[in-house]
């Protein structure tokens, strides 16, 4: 069974600093890896997506992420925080090549101090 | 484009009625996901359909089930509502046919309150 773990369910920042969430997940395939964003009282909004090409990924809003299959890792990286950035973040991941079955972690939470 | 659409935004039910939400997707999008998501469980996916058939499922019991119409359009129906299933219930669509294009796009939610 595929598996995501996000460590640190809640990571404060102070703006401009660096923001690093990190994700780790399990997978007896090559995995579908993503990132997503959720601010208050709204859906989730793709933030970037891992599919087997480059090993690093460039999402919208500043936000990168590196596959590392050595680490089975996929962390979330943004040079410069930004106020706009405090929100849910989730890492998800999906196997399956027949359909769309993702597993999300349990998120981690971004406060960004002024 | 419109993106996607749930109704009702907010329900408010008691414990044994049943409910049924409704996800109308993005334009031209032919897979639709269902997830369940709750501070304690997070979220969890329900199912996936795609071209009018349920092509993934989660582990939930059959008190869940869902369809999708031949316009994607798609409901799940939660019947004999436990407390339990209080959750704000989150639809996503996607293009759905190749792995390059699984972006998917979520819907608002609907807040769903047993009582």
């Amino acid at each position: 069974a595929q598996s995501v773990t996000q460590l640190g369910s809640h990571v404060s920042v102070s703006e401009g600093a660096l923001v690093l969430l990190r994700c780790n997940y399990s997978s007896s395939v090559p995995p579908y890896l993503f990132w997503y964003v959720q601010y208050p009282n709204q859906g989730l909004q793709l933030l970037l997506k891992y599919t087997s090409a480059a090993t690093l990924v460039k999402g919208i809003n500043g936000f990168e992420a590196e596959f590392k299959k050595s680490e089975t890792s996929f962390h979330l990286t943004k040079p410069s925080a930004h106020m706009s950035d405090a929100a849910e973040y989730f890492c998800a991941v999906s196997d399956s090549p027949t359909g769309n079955q993702f597993y999300f972690g349990t998120g981690t939470s971004l406060t960004v101090i002024p | 484009k419109a993106g996607v659409t749930q109704t009702p935004r907010y329900l408010i039910k008691t414990r044994g009625q049943q409910v049924t939400l409704s996800c109308s997707p993005i334009s031209g999008h032919r897979s639709v996901s269902w997830y369940q998501q709750t501070p304690g469980q997070g979220l969890q996916f329900l199912f996936e359909y795609f071209s009018e058939t349920q092509r993934n499922k989660g582990n939930f019991p059959g008190r869940f089930s869902g369809r999708q119409f031949s316009n994607s359009r798609s409901e799940m129906n939660v019947s004999t509502l436990e407390l339990g299933d209080s959750a704000l219930y989150l639809c996503a669509s996607s293009q759905g046919s190749r792995v390059s294009s699984y972006e998917q796009y979520f819907g608002p939610g609907t807040r769903l309150t047993v009582t």
